[in-house]
């Protein structure tokens, strides 16, 4: 079945390091890929995406690379702040029988970064 | 501000007793979901719906009832709460995928309740 494997937490970084949050996966088909966030007490947001292989989602300073040939999508941010603290979650969308995307969503088990001043 | 709005943001139960868990949308998406979350297992589908009137069993339904009577409301139902059902929990919704379309817009989540039966 399809699945999200994420790196363990928690990931403990100063500030201005540079993040990587590994997130590999098992999927047939083509899946759209996300990263979302979720901050102390909220609940989820869409960081960013990636719909096809080789796309490259950005927001807010992260990016992640959709690497079909190594079924990676690796989160990644040049210079983390103390705001950047949060949990982390890779996702991917389940393919139906027919082909094309469900509205199904994998998510990994979610990566706590926490960024010292 | 459009989005899902879930309610309440905090509840405590006793065991046995019974409770809904409100979640409303106005951004006309037929498709809606409630996950729960609990450390170091991610999230899990709880149940989900296409459409007014159609509902389906996730990952983890034992204990939890859904029906979806407007687009707008997808109510969560705890027949009798059990401690292990001491979770935080989402509700998320997003346009229904098109049969053949590869993109997916993915999710847009409630704020969440943080339920704790003791």
């Amino acid at each position: 079945g399809n699945s999200v494997t994420q790196m363990e937490g928690p990931v403990t970084l100063s500030e201005e390091a540079f993040l990587t949050i590994n997130c590999t996966y098992t999927a047939t088909g083509y899946p759209s890929l996300f990263w979302y966030v979720q901050y102390p007490g909220e609940g989820l947001q869409l960081l960013l995406k990636a719909t096809k292989a080789d796309d490259k989602g950005s927001n807010k300073g992260f990016e992640a690379t959709y690497r079909k040939e190594t079924t990676s999508f690796h989160l990644e941010k040049g210079s983390v702040q103390v705001s950047d603290s949060a949990v982390y979650f890779c996702a991917l969308s389940e393919t139906a029988n027919y082909g094309g995307a469900t509205n199904k969503l994998i998510f990994g088990t979610g990566t706590l970064l926490a960024v010292q001043p | 501000n459009a989005g899902v709005t879930q309610t309440p943001k905090f509840q405590v139960l006793k065991t046995g007793q019974s409770m809904t868990l409100q979640c409303a949308q106005d951004m006309n998406h037929e498709y809606m979901s409630w996950y729960r979350q609990d450390p170091g297992m991610g999230l899990r589908l709880i149940h989900y719906s296409v459409g007014a009137g159609i509902t389906d069993q996730g990952e983890v339904p034992n204990g939890y009832n859904v029906s979806r009577s407007t687009t707008e409301d997808f109510p969560l139902r705890l027949l009798s709460a059990a401690p292990s059902q001491t979770s935080v929990y989402f509700c998320a919704s997003s346009s229904i995928q098109l049969p053949g379309v590869w993109r997916s817009s993915g999710y847009t989540f409630g704020s969440g309740t943080r339920l704790t039966v003791v």
